[in-house]
């Protein structure tokens, strides 16, 4: 099945530095990669996705990348504010006629955006 | 408000007893999930219905049983309650299985005692 790891776990920047987080996944049939924020004590939301037919995706100050040759994809989150500061999880999936088609997740990256 | 609901949002039980969790979404999507989400903020999932039809049972303890009665409604009711089960547990749903974002419920945080 679908594998996707994640770095770093934690990342500490400074109010209005840039923050990057990758991911990587194992099943080249994944076409599709959301990102979504995690506020404490509340459900994850998404912010942002991308679709295999697509390189870059940019929305204000935040932007994904998929790299499907080397089957990585980042998020960018430029001009950081305290409230950036969440945890942020990457997911694939793959769409197909049977069996599983559910987002799997990656370990999750905790931002720390520094006042 | 559209959103995906779940009840109850903290839910504080012995060791052994039986109980359930609620999910209600009205925004007309086609597909339901339950994800587990550990100590260690990792998210996994546990079940998908697809129109009421169970497309996703992952290798979870049979004592958790997932009822779909109608595309809006996803249950999850769990016998014989172990100290492992402690965690947040998330309904989410999502227009087309897989592949279109998820709208994730507020999470029910399940502590065994």
């Amino acid at each position: 099945g679908e594998n996707v790891e994640q770095h770093p776990s934690t990342l500490s920047v400074q109010e209005g530095d840039s923050a990057v987080i990758k991911c990587t996944y194992s099943d080249s049939a994944s076409n599709y990669f959301p990102w979504y924020k995690q506020e404490l004590g509340k459900g994850p939301q998404l912010i942002i996705d991308i679709r295999s037919n697509v390189g870059e995706k940019k929305d204000q100050r935040i932007a994904v990348t998929l790299n499907k040759t080397a089957k990585h994809f980042s998020l960018h989150i430029t001009e950081t504010q305290p409230e950036d500061s969440a945890v942020y999880f990457c997911a694939a999936s793959k769409s197909e006629d049977t069996g599983r088609r559910a987002l799997t997740f990656g370990s999750g990256t905790r931002l720390q955006v520094q006042p | 408000d559209t959103a995906v609901s779940q009840t109850p949002k903290y839910l504080v039980t012995q060791m052994g007893n039986d109980k359930s969790i609620k999910c209600e979404q009205n925004l007309g999507h086609d597909t339901m999930y339950w994800y587990k989400q550990d100590s260690k903020k990792f998210l996994k999932i546990m079940f998908s219905y697809n129109n009421k039809e169970l497309i996703i049972n992952e290798t979870v303890p049979n004592r958790f049983s997932p009822k779909s009665p109608d595309k809006a409604h996803l249950n999850l009711h769990i016998n014989s309650l172990e100290l492992g089960d402690s965690a947040v547990y998330f309904c989410a749903s999502s227009r087309h299985a897989g592949t279109s974002g998820y709208t994730f419920g507020s999470g029910t945080r399940l502590t065994v005692v």
